[in-house]
């Protein structure tokens, strides 16, 4: 089955850090892939996504390249603020058909210090 | 953006009771949403899938007849946990996809409610 694999925290940062969750996919066929994020007593939103082979999703400073051949789609983020403090999630929908369920990674927890 | 909510975000309650939790979607119509549950530093697991007006599509490994869904509407889901115990609590989590037929797959969470059973 479709499963996603991001690199485990916590990850600790000083503000204006650079920044890099990985996260890896495995599915069959061209999947959408999302990064989401958790604020501390909120529900999740979605970051960014892309929905096919070498797109580049991006918003508020964070940009991911969904890449095929090595079946990744990392979170980066040149430089991030107390305000990115939150988990962070890595899924996938899989591609075609009525199915849009989504399969997440374990989460990410990111702390960033002033 | 679109909004999801949830009602209660927590509850306390005692083993052996029923508890119910709404998904509504407060500004747009939603064709399906979704049941998660989320462990401590877990991921999100999908619990069921719940269309208006049908029943819901449970993963394999829940009980339907545990976590009972209604999808009434097109913008309230209910989700409710019969005769809880305590390895039922977690916290709960909806999402909902809106009534628009795309490429891509958006859907809009819920802040999640957390239930405690003692």
């Amino acid at each position: 089955g479709d499963s996603v694999t991001q690199m485990e925290g916590p990850v600790t940062l000083s503000e204006e850090a650079f920044l890099t969750i990985n996260c890896t996919y495995t599915a069959t066929g061209y999947p959408s892939l999302f990064w989401y994020v958790q604020y501390p007593g909120e529900g999740l939103q979605l970051l960014l996504k892309a929905t096919k082979a070498d797109d580049k999703g991006s918003n508020k400073g964070f940009e991911a390249t969904y890449r095929k051949e090595t079946t990744s789609f990392h979170l980066e983020k040149g430089s991030v603020q107390v305000s990115d403090s939150a988990v962070y999630f890595c899924a996938l929908s899989p591609s075609g058909g009525s199915n849009y369920k989504l399969t997440f990674g374990k989460g990410t927890l990111l702390t960033v210090n002033p | 953006g679109a909004v999801v909510s949830q009602h209660p975000s927590w509850v306390i309650c005692k083993s052996g009771t029923s508890v119910k939790i709404e998904c509504r979607s407060l500004d747009f119509q939603a064709t399906t949403m979704f049941w998660y549950r989320q462990f401590p530093k877990q991921s999100l697991m999908l619990m069921a899938t719940s269309n208006e007006g049908s029943k819901a599509t449970y993963e394999q490994g829940v009980e339907k007849d545990k976590f009972l869904i209604n999808h009434a509407s097109l913008t309230l889901s209910t989700l409710t946990v019969t005769s809880a115990h305590p390895e039922d609590s977690s916290f709960y989590i909806c999402s909902a996809r809106v009534r628009i037929v795309t490429s891509t797959d958006t859907q809009y969470f819920g802040p999640g409610t957390r239930l405690t059973v003692l």
